[in-house]
C-alpha cells in the first residue's frame, strides 16, 4: 500500500517570503499522480497543484511549484512571495493510475506573519 | 450547484444513535468519494463509487458504517449506533471518469458524538 508522509507538522513564514513544504511517498508503482491541496478554516479542500510521474518538469502554478524527485520518492511544495491568505492546511496526496481514491499524509499547518 | 455540497454542515448526535450525511456530486461526475478527517489527521478514505460498479468499500472502518448512490448522483453516509470515536470532519468528492481527474471536495459535515 501507498504511504504519504509530510514531517513537518507546523511552518510559518514572513509575509513575500518563499517556504518549502516537504512531503514523501513510498510506492512501488512506476506511474502515479501526485498532489497538494490546501484546506483554509473554511474546511474545503482546494487543488494546489498537481504532478504526474511521468513528466519529468517540475509543475508550476503562478506562486506554486514543485520539486518532484522521482528517485528519491519526494515531493516538495515552494510557495513564493508568500501571502496572508497563503496560511491554511496544506496536505500532499498520492494517487494511483485511475479514478482511484487519495492517500493522503497528515498535513502541514502553514502560518503567515505579516 | 456548481460545486459538491454536503448537508449537513455541522451534526452533533448522542452515542449510539445513527446519523446521515448527504452529498450532492457535480452534475455528470460518475466517480464519488467519502473521506474521513480525524482531529490531528489526515485524509483517510472512506468508500469509493465508480458509475454503475459495485462500490469500492475497503476503507470503511466497520460494520457500523455504509453508503449508498441513488441513481449515480446523490449519496448518504450512514453510520449506526455511533460511537465518540466517529467524531470527524466527513469530506465527500467527486471526479469525473477517466485518468487522472482532478477529485473536487465539498465543504464537509464535521460530526460530534457525544
Amino acid at each position: 500500500a501507498q504511504t504519504v508522509t509530510q514531517s513537518q507538522p507546523e511552518m510559518s513564514v514572513q509575509e513575500a517570503e518563499t517556504v518549502t513544504l516537504s512531503c514523501t511517498y513510498d510506492t512501488s508503482e512506476s506511474d502515479y499522480y501526485l498532489f497538494w491541496y490546501k484546506q483554509p478554516p473554511s474546511r474545503q479542500m482546494i487543488l494546489v497543484i498537481r504532478q504526474e510521474a511521468y513528466k519529468q518538469q517540475n509543475a508550476t502554478e503562478n506562486r506554486f511549484s514543485v520539486n518532484f524527485q522521482k528517485a528519491a520518492k519526494s515531493f516538495s511544495l515552494k510557495i513564493s512571495d508568500s501571502q496572508l491568505g497563503d496560511a491554511a492546511m496544506y496536505f500532499c496526496a498520492y494517487r494511483s493510475v485511475g479514478n482511484t481514491p487519495l492517500v493522503f499524509g497528515k498535513g502541514t499547518r502553514l502560518s503567515v506573519i505579516a | 450547484g456548481a460545486g459538491v455540497s454536503q448537508s449537513p454542515s455541522n451534526k452533533v448526535t448522542e452515542k449510539g444513535k445513527d446519523v446521515e450525511l448527504r452529498c450532492d456530486p457535480i452534475s455528470g461526475h460518475t466517480a464519488l468519494y467519502w473521506y474521513r478527517q480525524s482531529l490531528g489527521q489526515g485524509l483517510e478514505f472512506l468508500i469509493y463509487f465508480q458509475g454503475n460498479s459495485a462500490p469500492d468499500k475497503s476503507g470503511l472502518p466497520s460494520d457500523r458504517f455504509s453508503a449508498e448512490r441513488t441513481g449515480g448522483s446523490v449519496s448518504t453516509l450512514t453510520i449506526q449506533r455511533t460511537q465518540q470515536e466517529d467524531s470527524a470532519v466527513y469530506l465527500c468528492a467527486s471526479s469525473f471518469g477517466g485518468l487522472g481527474n482532478e477529485q473536487f471536495f465539498g465543504p464537509g459535515t464535521r460530526l460530534t458524538v457525544l
